[in-house]
């Protein structure tokens, strides 16, 4: 069965260093969409791909995050640099038409 | 814009009870999706239901049960027959077309089922 992948599932990471996450949407899905899920809440969005461009960033921190998805396929979420009140979980979740969203494991992040 | 609320934070239940989890929802568009998502310990969220705003048919998936009414702008969830496998956390989460298909969730019910 087609899935997101995601990695790391886990990462820690001193306050002000650079780190990295990386998701692979399931094939032929256009749409791909980075959420943050801090403890206790809901996932919310970060940003959201269609194909190789940008619909919607209006909540991603851009002072110190960054997303790409250079040839509308896998994407990578950056973060630099990372802050204490970055620890989350950073999930990926990918849809063919917009009416359903498959969601990765996730990478649970952990700034000390 | 969109909003939704899941008022309960944590139920518990003991096993074989029936559960019944609540979302209230806010929108001002006329086309929209509702969704119950599954996160175990594990972590992912795993789809579970989607409705659309035209269709307010209940729907039964095994011990699984939605009760969708637009005049109250609830999309409530049960479980029958809880089982320990069914503790999680559920959210609700709403899409519309006029903000991108983007999804809005709730802040979540954990659900503990005890055997």
């Amino acid at each position: 069965e087609a899935e997101v992948a995601q990695s790391p599932r886990y990462k820690i990471t001193e306050k002000s260093q650079a780190v990295a996450f990386w998701c692979d949407p399931i094939s032929g899905h256009a749409t791909l969409y980075w959420y943050r899920q801090i403890l206790g809440q809901g996932p919310e969005l970060l940003v959201q791909f269609q194909d190789e461009s940008v619909v919607d960033d209006s909540q991603l921190p851009k002072d110190r995050f960054s997303a790409e998805r250079l040839k509308g396929v896998d994407s990578t979420l950056k973060i630099q640099p990372a802050e204490l009140g970055d620890s989350a979980m950073y999930l990926c979740a990918s849809s063919s038409t917009g009416l359903e969203a498959f969601f990765g494991q996730g990478t649970r992040l952990t700034v000390v | 814009a969109q909003k939704v609320t899941q008022a309960q934070t944590e139920i518990s239940v003991v096993e074989k009870e029936d559960v019944t989890l609540d979302c209230v929802y806010e929108t001002r568009d006329t086309t929209y999706y509702l969704f119950w998502y599954k996160q175990p310990p594990s972590g992912e969220l795993v789809f579970l239901i989607r409705r659309n705003s035209f269709d307010e048919q209940n729907e039964i998936s095994g011990r699984y049960s939605w009760n969708f009414q637009k005049s109250t702008s609830s999309f409530n969830f049960t479980i029958t027959a809880s089982q320990v496998v069914d503790s999680a956390v559920y959210f609700c989460a709403l899409s519309a077309v006029n903000t991108g298909n983007q999804f809005y969730f709730g802040t979540g019910t954990s659900l503990t089922v005890i055997p």
